[in-house]
């Protein structure tokens, strides 16, 4: 295991329910992002936290909401989606220290929008 | 524009085979390199870092080539077994004013029969 860890694993929900998914790390880091990856397609950043503080939002759609409570937990509220937001979401942390940090990914959740 | 092109799209091989796989990009300025491991149900592992200077860098069975003037990297899988099944992400560096920007390639999908 990475020290990554994600829940639910998997999430079937219809385009008017509220659900959050949830990610924790247990690796001291001071970075947390949310990616999304679609079959065939690379990934694709969503949102960056850099102790606790959003540094970086690519222009996600306002029915993903992340949060960052603390350097070890990320969120990402989600309402009223769309079927084309079915994919997996990977949530990821590192140690930001210069050139080379390196991300470690958590096992992702499958999104299914019906 | 920042890409990362990898090749082929999806490959099959006998266990106990070798096989390359490709990656090209356009990303600019360069930081570093990374190869990642995605097996299904889980998230993205580094398997290689490679920097500017580097030529080539082995993990076990894996070897990854950088050839920072033509912009292209390879990673080379020696006797193939079946848990190297997997999605091979080749992953940019970029270098920016506001830290380092990640640029993803689709992903090489490996598949090793017996």
């Amino acid at each position: 295991e990475t020290g990554v860890t994600q829940t639910p694993r998997h999430l079937v929900m219809g385009m008017t329910n509220k659900k959050s998914l949830k990610c924790e790390q247990h690796l001291g880091h001071n970075a947390m992002y949310w990616y999304k990856q679609s079959a065939k397609k690379p990934l694709e950043l969503m949102f960056v936290y850099n102790f606790k503080e959003q540094t970086e939002n690519n222009s996600v759609p306002s029915r993903f909401s992340p949060e960052c409570p603390n350097s070890s937990h990320l969120f990402l509220h989600l309402h009223t989606l769309q079927p084309e937001d079915s994919a997996l979401y990977l949530c990821a942390s590192s140690q930001v220290r210069g050139v080379a940090d390196t991300q470690y990914f958590g096992p992702g959740t499958r999104l299914t929008v019906l | 524009k920042n890409q990362v092109e990898q090749s082929p799209q999806s490959l099959i091989i006998l266990e106990g085979k070798n096989c390359t796989l490709q990656c090209n990009y356009t990303v600019s300025p360069f930081s570093n390199l990374r190869w990642y491991k995605q097996d299904t149900g889980r998230g993205p592992v580094s398997l290689t870092i490679m920097t500017f200077s580097e030529n080539t860098k082995s993990n076990g069975r894996y070897t990854a080539t950088l050839d920072a003037d033509t912009k292209q990297s390879s990673l080379h899988i020696t006797a193939s077994q079946l848990s190297d099944s997997a999605s091979y992400i080749c992953v940019v560096i970029l270098r920016t004013l506001y830290g380092n920007k990640l640029v993803f390639g689709a992903g090489t999908i490996l598949r090793v029969k017996s």
